[in-house]
Formats: C-alpha cells, structure tokens, sequence
C-alpha cells in the first residue's frame, strides 16, 4: 500500500520553531489534504489538525499546519518538553478508498 | 463527550481470529465513519477499515480479504474481525470516530 514520507526524526531546541513535512501524492494529500496527530509512547494518538488547517476544540495556536501540493507541514512554534512525540500525518487517497499513514517523525526537544 | 472502550481477546494462536468490539458512549453512530486502526510494537499506524451507521464500509486493500468490520447501532457498538491470524499482526488496536475520538486500544500478540 502507498503510504505517506515523512522524516524519520526531527530535532529542536525549546523554545524554537519545528517544521514536519509530509509528502504524498495526487490521489491522497493534494486531493484531499491532509490531518496530523500526535502520539506520546504508550497513549494513543490526539488528532492536531485535519483538512490542512483545521484544529479541533483544544489544541493549542502553536500547532498549524499547511499544503503546498503534493506535500503537508506542521509547525510547532515555541517547542515544550511535552511536545516531544511522534508525529504522524494521514490522508485519504481516492484511488485506494482507504486512509493512508506516513511513517511518522519522532521529534525531539532539546 | 463521546468515549470509546474497546475490549476483545490478546493473545492468540496463529491461524486463529482476532475478534475485537468498540463500544460508543455519549454520543451516536450516526454520521460518522468509525475505523480500526493498528500499530505494530515500535512501528507506526497502519489503518485497517472504516464503517458507518449504515454498515457501509472501506478496508485497507493489503487486508480486506482478512478483514471484517460491522455495526450493531442496538447496542452502539462495532467490531473487527481478523482471520487467519499471524505473528505479523501482533500490535495494539484501536478504534476511533474520525480520528478524533480514540478508544484506549488492546495489544493483541501472536504467537504459538
């Protein structure tokens, strides 16, 4: 199954700006947008943002995400100990009528 | 709020079925998609199937000939189905409304 690329890991310091990208294709992330989340170890994972730009009641202004064709970012401004996670984008690709994953990036804050 | 409790066998034998069924409380099925998704021990997600209130479904083609999702809006329930079962599909399951809502998932390990 064709899935998403993200990188493997990220890191930053606290306090600066993280950048994730993700990258797909026409049939999924250019088509449809796409939704982040987030998963600290042993939790399931919260959902950041969904159609590209869309937060759900709760998640904080310094997560926004955006699409420039084939590919998705999320920026996390003013990183916090709590923001180091694995993140992982997902979008639903019409040729394949199924959600498809990206390996997910770990991200580290130093 | 809408929670989602999920329960259902963690250990089976290769060969077996895998059988696990999502509970839906405070909220209904209706006019939402409502999926399983999986995630192998230190991998990431992998989707596996989606149905809504009327049990329409979508399945992740590398599954779908194993693949089973159904609805029971009686008792605001739905379920996965498995067959055939192999070490390869050791993980922790979760269902989840949209992705926004997610219940708090069940190792299920593989093994003889």
């Amino acid at each position: 199954q064709a899935g998403l690329t993200q990188p493997p890991s990220v890191s930053k310091g606290l306090r600066q700006t993280a950048t994730l990208t993700c990258t797909g294709n026409s049939n999924n992330v250019d088509n449809q947008g796409a939704a982040w989340l987030q998963q600290h170890q042993g939790h399931p994972p919260k959902l950041l943002s969904y159609r590209n730009n869309n937060r759900p009641s709760g998640i904080s202004e310094r997560f926004s995400a955006s699409r420039s064709g084939n590919t998705v970012s999320l920026t996390i401004t003013g990183l916090q100990p709590e923001d180091e996670a694995d993140y992982y984008c997902s979008a639903w690709d019409s040729s394949l009528s199924a959600w498809v994953f990206g390996g997910g990036t770990k991200l580290t804050v130093l | 709020q809408v929670q989602l409790q999920q329960w259902g066998a963690g250990l089976l034998k290769p060969s077996e079925t895998l059988s696990l069924t999502c509970g839906v409380y405070g909220g209904s099925l209706s006019g939402y998609h409502w999926s399983w998704i999986r995630q192998p021990p230190g991998k990431g997600l992998e989707w596996i199937g989606e149905i809504n209130h009327s049990g329409s479904t979508n399945y992740n083609p590398s599954l779908k000939s194993r693949v089973t999702i159904s609805v029971d809006t009686s008792k605001s329930q739905f379920s996965l189905k498995l067959s055939s079962v192999t070490a390869a599909d050791t993980a922790v399951y979760y269902c989840t409304r949209t992705m926004t809502h997610w219940g708090q998932g069940t190792l299920v390990t593989v093994s003889s």
